[in-house]
């Protein structure tokens, strides 16, 4: 049973445009978000997280937006660069735990 | 400053041997993870080390696993008796004390059982 679920294995977006990443999540005791990213051959890079208790965090180009009702986060980069190019991976944690758990990666292309 | 490292990045085994796998966290990270992620998943928890508390091996999938942390540092992930769907890319984490939310990869092993 996958807590965290990214329902879009890849995503094709033009140099400049918004990039916009989709997560859910089905367990309302998930008290922190992050986004990662991951190039091939390499672990994955902390890029953003937010607190349960918030709605939106920014961070240069990177914004993470959280919908609890819903219980849906996106991450949002504008404006895309081709470097932006990687796997992005959505993690939670569970109540102030030692683990996370992640969703299952999207894909993201930047076209020049 | 010097990030998560690893060793050995690739490693092929036959079915049915032991590996190691090292984990050297960032200095001054009194947290460790280990995660793995299979072909085409996502991120599994492992194990959980901090300081000198007994570990979180609660992802563990089964007893041929297991991890041991020397001195507050390093780290060694041990798979017994390897089976092919142990083939996975081995991940190792660290964190500051409490600060789960923001956690720092190593590049992983990818271990391939033949």
């Amino acid at each position: 049973d996958q807590q965290v679920k990214q329902n879009s294995p890849s995503l094709s977006v033009q140099e400049g445009r918004i990039s916009i990443l989709n997560c859910d999540y089905t367990n309302s005791m998930f008290d922190y978000f992050l986004w990662y990213k991951k190039y091939p051959a390499e672990g994955p890079t902390f890029l953003i997280s937010i607190s349960s208790i918030k709605d939106k965090n920014e961070d240069g180009r990177f914004t993470v937006f959280l919908n609890k009702s819903a219980k849906h986060l996106s991450l949002h980069i504008v404006p895309s660069q081709p470097g932006d190019s990687a796997v992005y991976f959505c993690a939670a944690r569970y109540n102030a735990g030692n683990m996370l758990t992640f969703g299952g990666g999207t894909r993201l292309m930047v076209k020049p | 400053g010097a990030g998560v490292s690893q060793s050995p990045s690739n490693k092929v085994t036959e079915k049915g041997k032991d590996v190691e796998l090292r984990c050297d966290p960032i200095s001054g990270h009194t947290a460790l993870y280990w995660y793995r992620q299979s072909l085409g998943q996502g991120l599994e928890f492992l194990i959980y080390f901090q300081g000198n508390s007994a570990p979180d091996k609660s992802g563990l999938p089964s007893d041929r696993f297991s991890a041991e942390r020397t001195g507050g540092s390093v780290s060694t992930l041990t798979i017994q008796r390897t089976q092919q769907e142990d083939s996975a890319v081995y991940l190792c984490a660290s964190s500051l004390f409490g600060q789960t939310y923001e956690q720092y990869f190593g590049p992983g092993t990818r271990l391939t059982v033949t």
